[in-house]
């Protein structure tokens, strides 16, 4: 299993990013999918998580209405559009997959894309 | 669902045992409960699901127990690799779930 993020970096706060996570070594459709950040120096927040079929699709009260998150199968990718950032959106953004089609633990993550929230 | 960790650090030495806890603000279902390692540098590791089973390949010294809202890691013989942050996870059967805020075990 590979989770590979990009799209991260520094964007001034009301700005929008859009991260990518590009996804191999697991039959992609068959398994939930989430978002989850980090702030420097602090603990782990869930974000936001996908089905396997975009059927179910559940967001952190601190996102929502400011962050979509969706899925593309045939290209085994995932994707975060980040409007309205804000400072303390600064963190390191990780990709996993949980474990069951629409939700589970986690059992594979990636290494993180940086996203940086500075006037 | 409102994960609370303790304590927040351990302050211990290699060979000591290590047992962290985390309290659930309901009852957790189904016993969805996991944790979870991280070192400086790298991504959270699983180490724990179910609030019981072992992750393929952890060592047998991480143990997970509870039940209800209660729930405890054990690490029986520290080893100097173990000195990290550990978090629990509770999980669900729709893609939304809670983290707690870790307990860092130092030496």
């Amino acid at each position: 299993v590979q989770l590979v993020e990009s799209g991260g970096g520094l964007v001034r706060p009301g700005r929008s990013l859009r991260l990518s996570c590009a996804a191999s070594g697991f039959t992609f459709d068959d398994f939930a999918l989430h978002w989850v950040r980090q702030p420097p120096g602090k603990g782990l927040e869930w974000v936001a998580g996908i089905s396997w079929n975009s059927g179910s699709i559940y967001y952190a009260d601190s996102v929502k209405g400011r962050f979509t998150v969706s899925r593309d199968n045939g290209k085994n990718s995932l994707y975060l559009q980040m409007n309205s950032l804000k400072t303390e959106d600064t963190a390191l953004y990780y990709c996993v997959k949980a474990q069951y089609s629409r939700g589970g633990y986690f059992h594979s993550w990636g290494q993180g894309s940086l996203v940086t929230v500075t006037s | 669902m409102v994960l609370t960790q303790s304590p927040g650090t351990l302050s211990l030495s290699p060979g000591d045992k290590a047992t962290l806890s985390c309290r659930a603000s309901q009852s957790v279902p189904i016993n969805y409960l996991a944790w979870y390692q991280q070192r400086p540098g790298q991504p959270p590791r699983l180490l724990i699901y179910g609030a019981s089973t072992r992750a393929a390949g952890i060592p047998v010294r991480f143990s997970g127990s509870g039940s209800g809202r209660d729930f405890t890691l054990t690490i029986s013989r520290l080893e100097p690799e173990d000195f990290a942050v550990y978090y629990c996870h509770q999980y669900d059967t729709s893609p939304t779930c809670t983290f707690g805020h870790g307990t860092r075990v130092e030496i």
